[in-house]
C-alpha cells in the first residue's frame, strides 16, 4: 500500500522567513511520481510540481524549491522569503505505476500561515 | 481553456436527504476522478472513470454513494441517504491520459455539510 505522511499539521511563520514543509512517502513501486498541491482559502487545488522517481535533481522555481531524496523517501518543499499570499494548505501526493497504485495518494496536508 | 468545474460549491443538507454533486471535466479529458477530504484528514480517492466506464471504484465508501458519467462527459456523484460522516469537501479531477505522467487538474471542490 502507498502512504504519504505530512507530519506538520500547522506551521506559522513571519513574512519573509523561509519555511520548509516535510513530506515522507512509502511505496513498493519502482516507478512513481510525487506531487505538491496548494489549496488556498478559495478552495481549489493548485498543482505546483510533479517529480518522477528517476529524477533526483532538486528543482527551483522562483521562491519555491523542492528537495527529493530517494534514500530517505522524502520530498520536501521550501518557500523562501515567504509572503502572505503563500498562506494555504499544502498537500504532498504520490502516484505509483503498478496496477491499483495509479491513483493519487495524498498526505493530510500542512496548513501554512504567513503572519504579516 | 475552461478548467474543471464543480457544482454546487457548497451544499448543506439534513441527515437522510439526498444530494447530487456535479463535475464537468476539461473538454477532451477521458479520465475523471472523484476525491474526498473529510475534515482534517487526507484527500482520499473515491473512483476513476475512463470515458463512461468505471475503471476503479475501490475508494467508494459504501452503497449510499453512486457515481455516473453517462456519455463520458460530465459526472454526478449522488449520496443517498446522506449521513453525518459524509460531510467534507468533494473534489473532482480530470486528466487527458491515464499514465502516471498525466497531471490531474482539480476543480474547486464541493463543500458538503450534513447536519
Amino acid at each position: 500500500a502507498q502512504k504519504v505522511t505530512q507530519a506538520q499539521t500547522e506551521i506559522s511563520v513571519v513574512e519573509k522567513e523561509d519555511v520548509t514543509l516535510d513530506c515522507v512517502y512509502e511505496t513498493r513501486d519502482t516507478t512513481y511520481y510525487l506531487f505538491w498541491y496548494k489549496q488556498p482559502p478559495s478552495g481549489e487545488l493548485v498543482f505546483l510540481i510533479r517529480r518522477n522517481s528517476f529524477d533526483e535533481q532538486n528543482e527551483i522555481s522562483g521562491r519555491y524549491s523542492w528537495n527529493f531524496q530517494k534514500s530517505t523517501s522524502s520530498f520536501n518543499f521550501t518557500i523562501t522569503a515567504s509572503q502572505v499570499v503563500d498562506s494555504a494548505v499544502y498537500f504532498c501526493a504520490l502516484r505509483g505505476s503498478n496496477f491499483g497504485n495509479e491513483k493519487l495518494t495524498f498526505g493530510t496536508g500542512t496548513r501554512l500561515t504567513i503572519i504579516p | 481553456e475552461a478548467g474543471v468545474t464543480q457544482f454546487p460549491s457548497h451544499s448543506v443538507i439534513e441527515k437522510g436527504q439526498t444530494v447530487t454533486l456535479r463535475c464537468d471535466p476539461i473538454s477532451g479529458h477521458d479520465n475523471l476522478y472523484w476525491y474526498r477530504r473529510v475534515m482534517g484528514k487526507e484527500i482520499k480517492f473515491l473512483l476513476h472513470f475512463v470515458k463512461e466506464s468505471k475503471q476503479d471504484e475501490s475508494g467508494m465508501p459504501n452503497n449510499r454513494f453512486l457515481a455516473e458519467r453517462t456519455g463520458g462527459t460530465y459526472s454526478t456523484l449522488k449520496v443517498q441517504p446522506a449521513e453525518l460522516e459524509d460531510s467534507g469537501v468533494y473534489f473532482c479531477a480530470s486528466s487527458l491520459g491515464q499514465g502516471t505522467n498525466s497531471p490531474l487538474h482539480f476543480g474547486n471542490g464541493t463543500r458538503l455539510t450534513v447536519t
